[in-house]
């Protein structure tokens, strides 16, 4: 069966660390998107991409990047992270208006 | 900009009842697309439910409806019949013609009472 996973599931990381998330879709969308999840804001996008080699910012893109060298993976990262980047992150993938999610990532920033 | 608010930051039901859970929505742009999202306690996000602004039937999925009344710009939730499994964040999103991006709402928290 087709699926979008992520990894890690949980990270606990330093303040001014390199952070990169992984996602990896196998459903062959062309769309990909990351959204961050903090209490009382909902779903937020970050970045997106509609094809490979096209990257879009979002809404709270700042100090994160995407690139996007195939179809299937879209990896997430935060150039030097912050304690305001500690959130849940997730991975969406969508082909038309058929949108999945990936399970989510925990990040910790200390 | 779009926009969706949904007023609702908690709602308790009781098992069997229907509930509805309130979605609004602020567009200009005449073509777009609503969805409603549940988060269980595990924390995946499923999705529930879809709806074109040019479809002219409300949407269904078993025991969920989107009851949307587009000149109010509102899209609710309908859920028939609470099982105990309901008890969820709920979200309503949004995206417009030539996006896939979804601009979320804040979320209901519903919980289902025995």
């Amino acid at each position: 069966d087709a699926e979008i996973t992520q990894s890690p599931r949980h990270k606990i990381t330093e303040t001014g660390r390199q952070v990169t998330l992984a996602c990896h879709q196998t459903w062959n969308h062309n769309n990909m998107f990351w959204y961050r999840q903090d209490l009382g804001h909902g779903l937020r996008l970050i970045h997106y991409s509609y094809g490979v080699q096209d990257t879009n910012k979002g809404e709270v893109s700042d100090g994160y990047s995407v690139s996007r060298s195939n179809t299937e993976d879209l990896p997430l990262t935060l150039e030097s992270a912050a304690s305001s980047q500690t959130s849940v992150y997730f991975c969406a993938s969508s082909d038309g208006q058929a949108k999945f999610f990936g399970p989510g990532t925990r990040l910790t920033v200390l | 900009a779009q926009k969706i608010t949904q007023t609702q930051p908690g709602m308790f039901v009781q098992e069997k009842e229907a509930v509805t859970l309130d979605c609004t929505y602020d567009t200009s742009d005449p073509s777009y697309g609503l969805f409603w999202y549940k988060q269980p306690s595990s924390g995946e996000m499923i999705f529930l439910i879809y709806q074109g602004s040019y479809d002219q039937q409300n949407a269904t999925e078993g025991r969920y409806s989107l009851n949307f009344q587009k000149a109010r710009k509102s899209a609710n939730l309908v859920i028939s019949a609470s099982q105990l499994g309901d008890s969820a964040m709920y979200f309503c999103a949004m995206n417009w013609a030539g996006s896939y991006q979804l601009t979320f709402g804040k979320g209901t928290k519903l919980s289902v009472i025995p």
